[in-house]
């Protein structure tokens, strides 16, 4: 397996762009989550979906956010419009019911700036 | 509400000299705690958990910790610590009684500095 899978890994944009994150989670998982990181306010956790359905987005910071997941194997993140204090590294982890309770698996993250 | 705190921001040790990442923890309930380790630009990976029996959890690449309920702690331990070893180090807590369903709670983080 090749673990979660984060696009783009890097994005640099201009203050009042859209941004659009992705994620495709390990293969069966049925728990998918979006962290943000920051050297302020650590590692936060902004939404989580089971079997593809939001379940806490109390995290998410603003109605500039926004997070669907379509499919099992396909989720976004979205910022519209995108701010500098946006600037972050988000991570996308996913895990599974059968896994032994919260071990999750994170992919590489996607590490935002906003000019 | 389930918490975890990581007092310390930084921890040097010596290349060989144990090492000690310390964390405390606050739930309602019985918690599910775990360790992860951060590489730079590196996404966040798993080192070991506690859910329930024995005291003294083993995890990967040496790594170990122990659940102390009176203390509410769940230190991060290993006996001689290697130069690979330096990297961010995370804990994480879920209280199982409030559910919540999977979601973790993570501290601030302790850098690891080793040392030659």
């Amino acid at each position: 397996d090749a673990g979660v899978i984060q696009s783009p890994r890097h994005e640099v944009t201009e203050m009042g762009q859209e941004v659009t994150l992705r994620c495709k989670p390990i293969s069966g998982h049925d728990y998918l989550f979006w962290y943000r990181q920051t050297m302020m306010r650590g590692l936060e956790l902004l939404i989580y979906f089971n079997n593809n359905v939001p379940i806490d987005d109390s995290g998410m910071p603003e109605d500039r956010f926004s997070a669907k997941m379509p499919n099992a194997s396909f989720s976004t993140l979205k910022i519209q419009p995108s701010e500098p204090r946006d600037s972050a590294v988000y991570f996308c982890a996913s895990t599974t019911t059968g896994s032994g309770a919260n071990v999750l698996t994170f992919g590489a993250g996607s590490r935002l700036t906003v000019l | 509400a389930q918490s975890v705190a990581q007092p310390e921001d930084q921890v040097n040790v010596a290349e060989g000299n144990p090492l000690t990442v310390k964390c405390t923890y606050s739930v309602s309930g019985n918690p599910y705690l775990f360790w992860y380790v951060q590489y730079p630009n590196r996404g966040l990976q798993f080192l070991l958990k506690y859910i329930t029996g024995d005291n003294l959890v083993k995890g990967s690449y040496g790594f170990e910790a122990e659940f102390n309920k009176s203390q509410t702690s769940f230190h991060l331990k290993k006996p001689s610590a290697l130069v690979s070893d330096s990297a961010l180090y995370f804990c994480a807590v879920r209280d199982i009684q409030t559910g919540g369903g999977n979601k973790l709670t993570f501290g601030t983080g302790t850098q690891l500095k080793v040392e030659l």
